[in-house]
This record gives C-alpha cells, sequence and structure tokens, in this order.
C-alpha cells in the first residue's frame, strides 16, 4: 500500500517562500500524477496544481502566478513552493495521488496526512 | 473558490437515508465530467469514498451510492450509522480558464 508523507517547516513569515516535499513510500513515483492539495482551517478543499512524474505540470489558474511543484524521480519526492506568502496562505497542505485514466476523470485516491503551515511574523 | 455547491448540513436518524447534492454548472458537472465523493473524519484527511459518478473504493459500505444528472450529482447514504459522521465533499473537472480540479463547498453529516 502506497503511503504519502508530506514535509517542510510548520511556520513561514509572510512575502517569504513556503516549502513542502512528499515523499511516496511503498511505491513508484512513475506513472501517476502527484498532487498538492490545501486547507484553510475550518474551510474547504483547494486543488493547488499537479506534476506528472516526467516534470509536466498543471497549475490551479488562481495561484499559479506564485506556485511551482517539481518532482525528484530519484528521492521518489515531489515538492511544493508558494511565494510572496500571506495569511491567506495559512492552511493544511496535502499531496495526494491521481486516479483515473483521462484528465476529466481524475480525482484523488490515495492522500497523505497533511501538514498544517502557518503565515505568520 | 468553490464552483461547485453542497448544502453545509444534512442529519438524520441512525438507519435513516440521507442524501448530499452537489450542484454545478456548464462547465463541469453539466459538462459530463466525473464526479468524485470525499469523506473527512474530524483531524484526518479526505478520503476518496465514490469515484466515477457511482464507484465504489474497495472498503467503501454499499451504504453509499452516488449518481449524476444534469448539472448536478448526489451522494446518498442508506441505513446512516453513527461512523458515517463526517464532512463529506464533491470532486469535478471545471473547463473554465484553463481547467482546474474543483471541490464542493462541503457538507456535515449529522447522525441525530
Amino acid at each position: 500500500q502506497v503511503q504519502l508523507q508530506e514535509s517542510g517547516p510548520g511556520l513561514v513569515k509572510p512575502s517569504e517562500t513556503l516549502s513542502l516535499t512528499c515523499t511516496v513510500i511503498g511505491g513508484s513515483i512513475s506513472s501517476y500524477y502527484w498532487n498538492w492539495i490545501r486547507q484553510p482551517p475550518g474551510k474547504g478543499l483547494e486543488w493547488i496544481g499537479y506534476i506528472y512524474y516526467s516534470g509536466s505540470t498543471k497549475y490551479n489558474p488562481s495561484l499559479k502566478s506564485r506556485v511551482t511543484i517539481s518532482v525528484d524521480t530519484s528521492k521518489n519526492q515531489f515538492s511544493l513552493k508558494v511565494s510572496s506568502v500571506t495569511a491567506a496562505d495559512t492552511a493544511v497542505y496535502y499531496c495526494a495521488r491521481t486516479g483515473g485514466y483521462n484528465y476529466w476523470q481524475y480525482y484523488f485516491d490515495n492522500w497523505g496526512q497533511g501538514t498544517l503551515v502557518t503565515v505568520s511574523s | 473558490q468553490s464552483v461547485l455547491t453542497q448544502p453545509p448540513s444534512v442529519s438524520g436518524a441512525p438507519g435513516q437515508r440521507v442524501t448530499i447534492s452537489c450542484t454545478g454548472s456548464s462547465s463541469n458537472i453539466g459538462a459530463g465530467y466525473d464526479v468524485h465523493w470525499y469523506q473527512q473524519l474530524p483531524g484526518t484527511a479526505p478520503k476518496l469514498f465514490i469515484y466515477g459518478n457511482t464507484n465504489r473504493p474497495s472498503g467503501v459500505p454499499d451504504r453509499f451510492s452516488g449518481s449524476k444528472s444534469g448539472t448536478s450529482a448526489s451522494l446518498a447514504i442508506t441505513g446512516l450509522q453513527a461512523e458515517d459522521e463526517a464532512d463529506y465533499y464533491c470532486q469535478s473537472y471545471d473547463s473554465s480558464l484553463t481547467g482546474l480540479y474543483v471541490f464542493g463547498t462541503g457538507t456535515k453529516v449529522t447522525v441525530l
């Protein structure tokens, strides 16, 4: 059973860059799309973007100017960077694997436990 | 930013049937894109409960069923149990702008 584990700082200062890594354990990062999804405290879910193991990416248009997702297949990891953060970026950040065969069918079938990132000085 | 609308809460007594609606538009559910459902227990990550409108992953009780019609979808829970008390989110693909994956606003299910 594949497990996903997020890691990174839990506190980031305003205007700085948030950086998180997701490690894929018990399976290969190859042949799947890998996502970042976030959830502000007490609120709903927001898809941030995904990366294919080959490096191709797709981002939420509302975040695209500040987000970069990268992959390191040698470490079985993928990463998220969000620049110029504000308090509005405070959220639990989840990494998740994509299921489904075509992009219009994609769902998220395997999730990490999530990590809370707080933006505060 | 949610473009899929769900009722904030639904409730029912043990054993009853409840349904959760998910209303979208012509750029997502109405365009024929699949709808998926997630259960989120307090303090935990969401868990896939229905995919491809009607399919249940292994381990999800058959008390849960999904349907889709027009610009809306529904999740039904029959024989409601205390362990079903959780937040539920629908999700689909939206073709507006450059395309993105969207979630519903979320519904809290309370077992009375």
